[in-house]
């Protein structure tokens, strides 16, 4: 079957760096999808990632690794309205999005 | 640019009602995909619609229907909810719904089943 895992919940320091791993097992493999979803609104675009290697967007980088078929956020520099849920989603053979249930990152001053 | 928007936010049914949720893309996509999201879950892919065409349907009961209009505006209907149906149901839309296109959100509409 296909899957995604991340983990359910993670805290860090403001100020502080912060690494969110998802791991994916999926029928084929098109590319990564990570989303940001703060607490009763829509999830926004991240990144995507198709190749193996590190993206880096700002504050906030994306690492892919197809032969591990596995992914990385990672969040610098932190700041208090980082605190929000981060979804992976895998984009499978038949260009469907698998999504993970996502990671709860709390920030503390 | 107007983002995508989903009528209505929230929603109280009771078991056996049906309910529909609708849902307008940002101008100029065409296509417009549903999920459902639980706390735990994550979002589980319902359908998607291109050109007033279902092109992919999810693992959910025939219960679940949606369609699509010439505008491209989609809506979704449950009929004969069930208390598991309560669930935030999001949709978004992307101009051509392949592969990499970037999916943009809705708000959600909050359906709570008693």
């Amino acid at each position: 079957g296909q899957n995604i895992d991340q983990p359910t919940e993670m805290t860090a320091t403001e100020g502080a760096i912060v690494q969110i791993n998802c791991t994916y097992q999926t029928s084929g493999f098109n590319g990564l999808f990570w989303y940001q979803q703060h607490a009763g609104e829509a999830p926004t675009f991240l990144s995507y990632n198709v190749l193996d290697g590190l993206e880096e967007k700002g504050r906030f980088s994306s690492f892919l690794s197809r032969s591990k078929g596995y992914s990385y956020l990672l969040l610098k520099e932190l700041q208090m309205k980082d605190s929000a849920s981060y979804l992976c989603a895998a984009l499978d053979s038949n260009y469907q999005l698998i999504w993970g249930a996502g990671t709860k990152l709390i920030i503390k001053p | 640019k107007a983002g995508v928007t989903q009528t209505p936010r929230y929603l109280i049914k009771t078991r056996g009602q049906q309910v529909t949720l609708s849902c307008s893309p940002i101008s100029g996509h065409r296509s417009v995909s549903w999920y459902q999201q639980t706390p735990g879950q994550g979002l589980q892919f319902l359908f998607e619609y291109f050109s007033e065409t279902q092109r992919n349907k999810g693992n959910f009961p025939g219960r679940f229907s949606g369609r699509q209009f010439s505008n491209s505006r989609s809506e979704m209907n449950v009929s004969t909810l069930e208390l598991g149906d309560s669930a935030l149901y999001l949709c978004a839309s992307s101009r051509q719904g392949r592969g990499t296109d970037t999916q943009y959100f809705g708000p959600g509409t909050r359906l709570t089943v008693l």
